[in-house]
């Protein structure tokens, strides 16, 4: 029973350069969380999403980033244009239903180590 | 703006002895806790959680304790064991979807 899978674990790019950073839910989880972790920091949520919709994208920054989970294939998150501020760990947890109401715990993956040179 | 809050960036305790990590709240609309442990380069781990109609909740050697009134909650460990050793996250979460977490605090149990 496979975990939540992200890949790549790490990334480097240069300034301006776009990063793709992917997640694939754990089995029978329809609902992806993307977190940034900062140095020092802990994981500050930036977007919700389900198959093919975007829930709640308010701790997404307004430009460059953006995120997608299309019907089929991965969750991905995409940052244009990356900036050396943009260097962090992106996590991605999912859970089986959405946790408004609910009890339901995220679990999360290994985190994608992205580097901005 | 920080809602949780663990004020303790490190703890050290012996092995077999108790750990009791803390964490703080401002958001009274909070209703759900979790304790989630990592380890360097990986992801966060799910430890245990507890809803507020609750005031403790236990599995094992973690107990988490919730205080509502002084928006508080903890995690017990008992006994600490050597692979214990790891940063733990506090987050909380209110009607919506996203969890808010702690800055963390990093635990060592030595031999």
């Amino acid at each position: 029973n496979a975990g939540v899978m992200q890949n790549p674990r790490h990334l480097v790019r240069r300034r301006g350069q776009e990063a793709r950073l992917r997640c694939s839910p754990m089995k029978g989880h329809s609902h992806v969380y993307w977190y940034r972790q900062l140095p020092e920091e802990g994981l500050k949520f930036m977007v919700y999403l389900q198959k093919e919709n975007i829930i709640d994208e308010s701790g997404m920054p307004k430009e460059r980033f953006s995120a997608e989970f299309p019907k089929e294939g991965p969750s991905i998150l995409r940052i244009q244009q990356v900036v050396r501020g943009d260097s962090a760990a992106y996590f991605c947890a999912s859970s089986p239903t959405t946790l408004a109401g609910g009890g339901e715990t995220q679990y999360f993956g290994p985190g994608t180590r992205l580097l901005v040179l | 703006d920080q809602q949780v809050k663990q004020n303790s960036p490190s703890l050290s305790v012996q092995e077999g002895r108790i750990s009791i990590l803390n964490c703080d709240y401002t958001n009274s609309m909070f209703d759900y806790f979790l304790w989630y442990k990592k380890y360097p380069a990986e992801g966060p781990t799910f430890l245990i959680s507890i809803s507020s109609i609750k005031d403790k909740n236990e599995d094992g050697r973690f107990t988490v304790f919730l205080n509502k009134s002084a928006k508080h909650l903890s995690l017990h460990i008992v006994p600490s064991q050597p692979g214990d050793s790891a940063v733990y996250f506090c987050a909380a979460r209110d009607s919506g979807y996203a969890l808010n977490f702690g800055k963390g605090t990093s635990l060592l149990v030595t031999p």
